[in-house]
């Protein structure tokens, strides 16, 4: 079972920031929270990583709330490139085969920009 | 030099064959992948391989069996196959075995059985 939930689809337009939310109730202590785009006909990117509170680099910020039951991933001013999947997942680094659930990536987010 | 490729790229058979899909790794990473994505686009892991040791086989038909002969390079060999095994196969590596490494993954294997 996928430990995250996310919506299913979202729309937005160009140069809107866009914000994306994933559900993950059972995280664990030492689980991080890792997003993950894919664009049709490519594997799956790394975009992000977190463990709590912001973290920003030049493509997007993920907000984890103190309870870190939630995450959101921010993408500022979208173009229509950013049209993709995009997924939450959440394990923990230090867990060797940690179980396949942190591996499961689910459906994703399908995030449709418009011009 | 890409990091994770694949071989096909687009593989095309009749129900009942065996095939096999390559995966090559260039980053130094000590743990490989296999990942199935469905017509519903549903990612879901299939294998893992730490230090060419299997660590993680997510309830896959016997038919599918992964070969790892070092820790750059782990293949999928399927046996007579099936319909429902048309989808695209995506390979990926990471750093070490733990479930939040980042993972890099290869650009896909699509495989269509007639």
């Amino acid at each position: 079972l996928a430990k995250t939930t996310q919506p299913i689809s979202m729309d937005s337009y160009e140069g809107q920031e866009v914000n994306i939310t994933c559900s993950h109730n059972n995280i664990a202590t030492n689980d991080y929270i890792t997003w993950y785009q894919q664009f049709p006909s490519q594997g799956p990117r790394f975009i992000i990583q977190g463990y709590k509170t912001k973290v920003t680099n030049e493509v997007a910020s993920l907000f984890i709330p103190a309870d870190r039951k939630s995450s959101t991933l921010s993408l500022p001013r979208v173009s229509l490139s950013d049209t993709a999947v995009y997924y939450c997942l959440v394990g923990d680094p230090l867990s060797i085969g940690g179980g396949a659930d942190g591996l499961t990536f689910g459906k994703g987010t399908h995030l449709i920009i418009q011009p | 030099d890409t990091a994770v490729s694949q071989t096909p790229k687009y593989l095309v058979t009749q129900m009942g064959n065996d095939k096999s899909i390559k995966c090559e790794q260039n980053l130094g990473h000590d743990t490989m992948y296999w990942y199935k994505q469905d017509s519903k686009k549903f990612l879901k892991i299939m294998f893992s391989y730490n230090n060419k040791e299997l660590i993680i086989n997510e309830t896959v038909p016997n038919r599918f069996s992964p070969k790892s002969p070092d820790k750059a390079h782990l293949n999928l060999h399927i046996n007579s196959l099936e319909l429902g095994d048309s989808a695209v196969y995506f390979c990926a590596s990471s750093t070490s075995a733990g479930a939040g490494e980042t993972q890099y993954f290869g650009p896909g294997t699509r495989l269509l059985v007639l």
